[in-house]
């Protein structure tokens, strides 16, 4: 129903690899946000999306939203340390609840 | 600005006891919400309020209460408190929506609680 689904769960990579998350909904989206959150730390909002095929940058992430609305990425090219935390997609609903995905958590090996 | 504040940051609970969660923000905000959050789970909504005086159910509500008598605070209880509610909750607001979208959520440090 109202559930997006984040994969993967986790991933290992080495410090200059890159690194990509993913968001898929069975419905077609309004928006989708993306939050960053730090090991003990808050999420913080990274990004939103609302336009079909949107894609928007912030110095190494990309993201972007589908075509259909009912998936989205998030790439970070050249991952560094500074990078790791768990990334989550959030989705709006009717009645203005913010809907969460269980996130990717990022690790990354110097 | 402190933005969204969360007391108390930490709290044991035995089973059956029962506590508040106090939750203020200083941005003028309409929204405030409610998540927990477990390992593996992400962030799960338990209850939001579109403004002063309203509430609403989220995702898992039941155990469960809420209030919002200031604009400025969002008040969790759990009124007898099990282990299955041991968890990292947090709070978070937002400004309110234009075009269906509620724009970010701005959230608190959050609060670990233990459920004994």
């Amino acid at each position: 129903g109202q559930q997006v689904m984040q994969i993967p769960q986790y991933q290992h990579v080495q410090e200059g690899e890159d690194f990509t998350t993913y968001c898929n909904s069975s419905t077609t989206l309004s928006n989708i946000q993306w939050y960053k959150q730090r090991p003990g730390g808050h999420p913080v909002f990274l990004i939103q999306l609302v336009k079909s095929g949107e894609v928007k940058k912030q110095k190494r992430l990309t993201f972007q939203f589908g075509e259909a609305k009912k998936n989205s990425s998030l790439h970070i090219t050249a991952t560094q340390t500074t990078d790791v935390g768990t990334y989550f997609c959030a989705r709006n609903t009717g009645g203005f609840k913010t809907i969460f995905g269980a996130g990717t958590r990022l690790f990354v090996k110097a | 600005n402190a933005g969204v504040t969360q007391t108390p940051k930490f709290r044991v609970l035995k089973t059956g006891q029962s506590m508040t969660l106090l939750c203020a923000q200083d941005m003028n905000h309409e929204y405030m919400y409610w998540y927990r959050q477990d390992p593996g789970m992400g962030l799960r909504l338990i209850h939001y309020s579109v403004g002063e005086g309203t509430t609403a159910k989220g995702e898992v509500p039941d155990g469960y209460n809420v209030s919002r008598l200031k604009k400025q605070n969002f008040l969790l209880g759990l009124e007898s408190a099990a282990p299955s509610q041991t968890s990292v909750y947090f709070c978070a607001s937002s400004r309110e929506s234009s075009g269906g979208n509620t724009g970010e959520l701005f959230f608190g440090e959050g609060s670990r609680l233990t459920v004994l």
